[in-house]
Protein backbone atom coordinates (compact mmCIF):
# COMPACT_ATOMS: atom_id res chain seq x y z
CA UNK A 1 0.00 0.00 0.00
CA UNK A 2 1.01 3.46 -0.68
CA UNK A 3 1.63 5.97 2.17
CA UNK A 4 4.03 8.42 3.99
CA UNK A 5 6.16 6.71 6.72
CA UNK A 6 7.37 8.59 9.41
CA UNK A 7 10.17 7.61 11.62
CA UNK A 8 10.89 7.51 14.87
CA UNK A 9 7.16 7.83 16.45
CA UNK A 10 8.32 9.34 19.45
CA UNK A 11 11.96 11.02 19.85
CA UNK A 12 13.96 12.36 22.48
CA UNK A 13 16.80 15.02 22.42
CA UNK A 14 18.80 16.33 24.48
CA UNK A 15 20.33 19.94 25.25
CA UNK A 16 22.27 21.47 22.57
CA UNK A 17 22.06 18.01 20.32
CA UNK A 18 20.77 18.01 16.76
CA UNK A 19 18.23 15.35 15.65
CA UNK A 20 16.84 14.55 12.76
CA UNK A 21 13.08 12.84 11.78
CA UNK A 22 12.97 10.69 8.48
CA UNK A 23 9.71 10.90 6.31
CA UNK A 24 9.57 8.20 3.35
CA UNK A 25 6.75 7.98 0.85
CA UNK A 26 5.87 5.64 -2.21
CA UNK A 27 3.20 7.66 -3.59
CA UNK A 28 5.58 9.17 -6.33
CA UNK A 29 4.27 12.50 -5.13
CA UNK A 30 6.50 15.41 -6.53
CA UNK A 31 5.61 17.76 -3.14
CA UNK A 32 6.46 17.26 0.06
CA UNK A 33 6.14 19.43 3.39
CA UNK A 34 7.32 19.33 7.30
CA UNK A 35 4.91 21.03 9.74
CA UNK A 36 4.79 21.52 13.26
CA UNK A 37 2.30 20.91 15.51
CA UNK A 38 1.85 22.60 19.10
CA UNK A 39 -1.08 21.25 21.30
CA UNK A 40 -4.49 22.79 20.62
CA UNK A 41 -2.79 24.61 17.63
CA UNK A 42 -2.97 24.27 13.45
CA UNK A 43 -0.69 23.19 11.47
CA UNK A 44 2.55 25.76 10.72
CA UNK A 45 4.52 24.72 7.81
CA UNK A 46 8.17 24.65 7.94
CA UNK A 47 9.82 23.40 5.13
CA UNK A 48 8.87 22.75 1.50
CA UNK A 49 10.03 21.44 -1.80
CA UNK A 50 8.62 20.89 -5.31
CA UNK A 51 11.47 18.55 -6.54
CA UNK A 52 14.65 17.32 -6.12
CA UNK A 53 17.31 18.90 -4.99
CA UNK A 54 14.94 21.74 -4.29
CA UNK A 55 13.37 23.66 -1.19
CA UNK A 56 12.01 26.19 0.51
CA UNK A 57 11.42 28.15 3.71
CA UNK A 58 7.75 27.97 5.49
CA UNK A 59 6.79 30.22 7.53
CA UNK A 60 8.95 28.77 10.95
CA UNK A 61 12.30 27.66 9.09
CA UNK A 62 14.26 28.92 11.80
CA UNK A 63 16.29 26.23 13.60
CA UNK A 64 15.58 23.80 11.28
CA UNK A 65 17.24 21.94 8.06
CA UNK A 66 16.16 19.89 5.06
CA UNK A 67 17.39 17.95 2.42
CA UNK A 68 15.71 16.18 -0.72
CA UNK A 69 18.23 14.20 -2.55
CA UNK A 70 15.92 11.94 -3.61
CA UNK A 71 11.68 12.01 -4.62
CA UNK A 72 11.00 9.58 -2.15
CA UNK A 73 12.56 11.08 0.91
CA UNK A 74 12.41 14.44 2.82
CA UNK A 75 14.31 14.37 5.83
CA UNK A 76 14.37 17.20 8.81
CA UNK A 77 16.88 18.06 11.14
CA UNK A 78 15.89 19.92 13.72
CA UNK A 79 19.25 22.05 14.86
CA UNK A 80 19.90 23.02 18.41
CA UNK A 81 19.38 26.35 16.95
CA UNK A 82 15.74 25.42 18.02
CA UNK A 83 15.26 26.68 21.34
CA UNK A 84 11.92 24.99 21.79
CA UNK A 85 11.33 21.98 19.35
CA UNK A 86 9.17 20.28 21.75
CA UNK A 87 6.24 19.80 19.30
CA UNK A 88 4.29 17.32 17.08
CA UNK A 89 5.87 17.08 13.45
CA UNK A 90 4.05 15.84 10.40
CA UNK A 91 5.55 14.97 7.15
CA UNK A 92 2.98 15.55 4.27
CA UNK A 93 2.93 15.14 0.44
CA UNK A 94 0.91 15.95 -2.42
CA UNK A 95 1.23 15.71 -6.40
CA UNK A 96 2.17 19.20 -7.08
CA UNK A 97 2.30 21.87 -4.88
CA UNK A 98 -0.14 24.25 -7.09
CA UNK A 99 -2.75 22.14 -7.33
CA UNK A 100 -5.62 21.47 -6.13
CA UNK A 101 -4.49 17.54 -4.91
CA UNK A 102 -4.91 16.69 -1.58
CA UNK A 103 -2.01 16.55 1.06
CA UNK A 104 -1.52 13.32 2.35
CA UNK A 105 0.49 13.21 6.00
CA UNK A 106 2.63 10.99 7.76
CA UNK A 107 1.34 9.82 11.53
CA UNK A 108 4.12 12.14 12.85
CA UNK A 109 7.04 12.21 15.16
CA UNK A 110 6.77 13.41 18.68
CA UNK A 111 9.58 15.39 19.62
CA UNK A 112 10.70 16.09 23.61
CA UNK A 113 13.91 17.63 25.59
CA UNK A 114 15.30 15.59 27.74
CA UNK B 1 -1.31 38.14 5.60
CA UNK B 2 -3.43 35.28 5.83
CA UNK B 3 -5.37 33.88 8.61
CA UNK B 4 -8.54 31.74 8.94
CA UNK B 5 -10.72 31.56 12.00
CA UNK B 6 -12.81 28.82 13.45
CA UNK B 7 -14.92 27.56 16.19
CA UNK B 8 -12.21 26.15 18.81
CA UNK B 9 -14.71 23.55 20.64
CA UNK B 10 -17.92 22.51 19.07
CA UNK B 11 -19.78 20.05 21.18
CA UNK B 12 -23.11 18.03 19.62
CA UNK B 13 -24.94 14.39 20.45
CA UNK B 14 -24.84 11.45 18.68
CA UNK B 15 -27.47 11.39 15.48
CA UNK B 16 -27.28 15.36 15.06
CA UNK B 17 -25.99 17.68 12.62
CA UNK B 18 -23.17 19.69 13.49
CA UNK B 19 -21.68 23.05 11.39
CA UNK B 20 -18.19 24.14 11.90
CA UNK B 21 -17.63 27.61 10.23
CA UNK B 22 -14.50 29.01 8.72
CA UNK B 23 -13.70 32.51 7.65
CA UNK B 24 -10.81 33.28 5.70
CA UNK B 25 -8.38 36.03 4.66
CA UNK B 26 -6.24 35.66 1.85
CA UNK B 27 -3.46 38.02 -0.44
CA UNK B 28 -5.22 35.62 -3.24
CA UNK B 29 -7.14 32.41 -3.21
CA UNK B 30 -7.39 29.23 -4.80
CA UNK B 31 -9.20 26.68 -2.75
CA UNK B 32 -10.98 25.73 1.00
CA UNK B 33 -9.90 22.57 1.90
CA UNK B 34 -11.21 20.80 5.31
CA UNK B 35 -9.17 18.41 7.27
CA UNK B 36 -9.86 15.45 10.01
CA UNK B 37 -7.12 14.64 12.66
CA UNK B 38 -8.02 12.59 15.70
CA UNK B 39 -6.07 13.05 18.96
CA UNK B 40 -2.27 12.24 18.12
CA UNK B 41 -3.13 11.21 15.00
CA UNK B 42 -2.52 11.95 11.01
CA UNK B 43 -4.98 14.88 9.17
CA UNK B 44 -6.81 13.45 6.92
CA UNK B 45 -8.11 15.35 3.72
CA UNK B 46 -12.24 15.54 3.62
CA UNK B 47 -13.00 17.89 0.82
CA UNK B 48 -12.34 20.79 -1.46
CA UNK B 49 -13.68 23.65 -2.38
CA UNK B 50 -12.67 25.89 -5.02
CA UNK B 51 -16.38 27.03 -6.19
CA UNK B 52 -18.66 28.71 -4.52
CA UNK B 53 -21.74 26.39 -3.40
CA UNK B 54 -21.92 22.99 -1.69
CA UNK B 55 -19.87 19.73 -1.87
CA UNK B 56 -21.03 16.65 -0.61
CA UNK B 57 -19.58 13.66 0.20
CA UNK B 58 -21.81 11.05 2.57
CA UNK B 59 -22.28 12.62 5.64
CA UNK B 60 -20.02 15.19 5.00
CA UNK B 61 -20.78 18.37 3.00
CA UNK B 62 -18.65 21.75 2.34
CA UNK B 63 -19.71 24.77 1.62
CA UNK B 64 -18.26 28.13 0.36
CA UNK B 65 -18.84 31.83 -0.53
CA UNK B 66 -16.02 33.26 -1.93
CA UNK B 67 -18.08 36.89 -1.78
CA UNK B 68 -18.05 35.90 2.05
CA UNK B 69 -14.89 34.55 2.58
CA UNK B 70 -16.66 32.06 4.07
CA UNK B 71 -17.17 28.44 4.25
CA UNK B 72 -18.27 25.51 6.64
CA UNK B 73 -17.92 22.11 7.06
CA UNK B 74 -21.48 20.00 7.73
CA UNK B 75 -21.57 16.52 9.49
CA UNK B 76 -24.68 14.29 9.78
CA UNK B 77 -25.83 11.84 11.75
CA UNK B 78 -22.98 12.35 14.13
CA UNK B 79 -21.13 9.14 15.27
CA UNK B 80 -19.04 9.25 18.52
CA UNK B 81 -15.77 8.39 15.88
CA UNK B 82 -16.59 11.73 14.39
CA UNK B 83 -15.27 13.57 17.58
CA UNK B 84 -11.30 14.89 16.53
CA UNK B 85 -10.34 18.14 15.40
CA UNK B 86 -11.31 19.69 12.31
CA UNK B 87 -8.98 22.06 10.17
CA UNK B 88 -9.97 24.55 7.35
CA UNK B 89 -7.37 25.58 5.26
CA UNK B 90 -6.31 27.64 1.79
CA UNK B 91 -4.19 27.64 -0.54
CA UNK B 92 -2.95 30.71 -1.50
CA UNK B 93 -1.98 31.83 -4.69
CA UNK B 94 0.21 34.52 -3.69
CA UNK B 95 2.60 31.86 -1.25
CA UNK B 96 2.77 29.72 -4.40
CA UNK B 97 -0.23 27.48 -3.42
CA UNK B 98 1.12 26.11 -0.34
CA UNK B 99 -1.60 25.58 2.49
CA UNK B 100 -2.06 27.44 5.55
CA UNK B 101 -4.53 25.82 8.22
CA UNK B 102 -7.10 27.20 10.54
CA UNK B 103 -6.23 26.24 14.38
CA UNK B 104 -8.62 23.64 14.56
CA UNK B 105 -11.87 22.88 15.76
CA UNK B 106 -12.12 20.26 18.64
CA UNK B 107 -15.35 18.40 17.46
CA UNK B 108 -17.05 16.65 21.19
CA UNK B 109 -19.57 13.86 20.04
CA UNK B 110 -21.65 12.96 23.04
CA UNK B 111 -23.89 9.78 23.48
Amino acid sequence: DGGITQSPKYLFRKEGQNVTLSCEQNLNHDAMYWYRQDPGQGLRLIYYSQIVNDFQKGDIAEGYSVSREKKESFPLTVTSAQKNPTAFYLCASSILIQSNQPQHFGDGTRLSIL
Amino acid sequence: GQSLEQPSEVTAVEGAIVQINCTYQTSGFYGLSWYQQHDGGAPTFLSYNALDGLEETGRFSSFLSRSDSYGYLLLQELQMKDSASYFCAVRDRGNTGKLIFGQGTTLQVKP
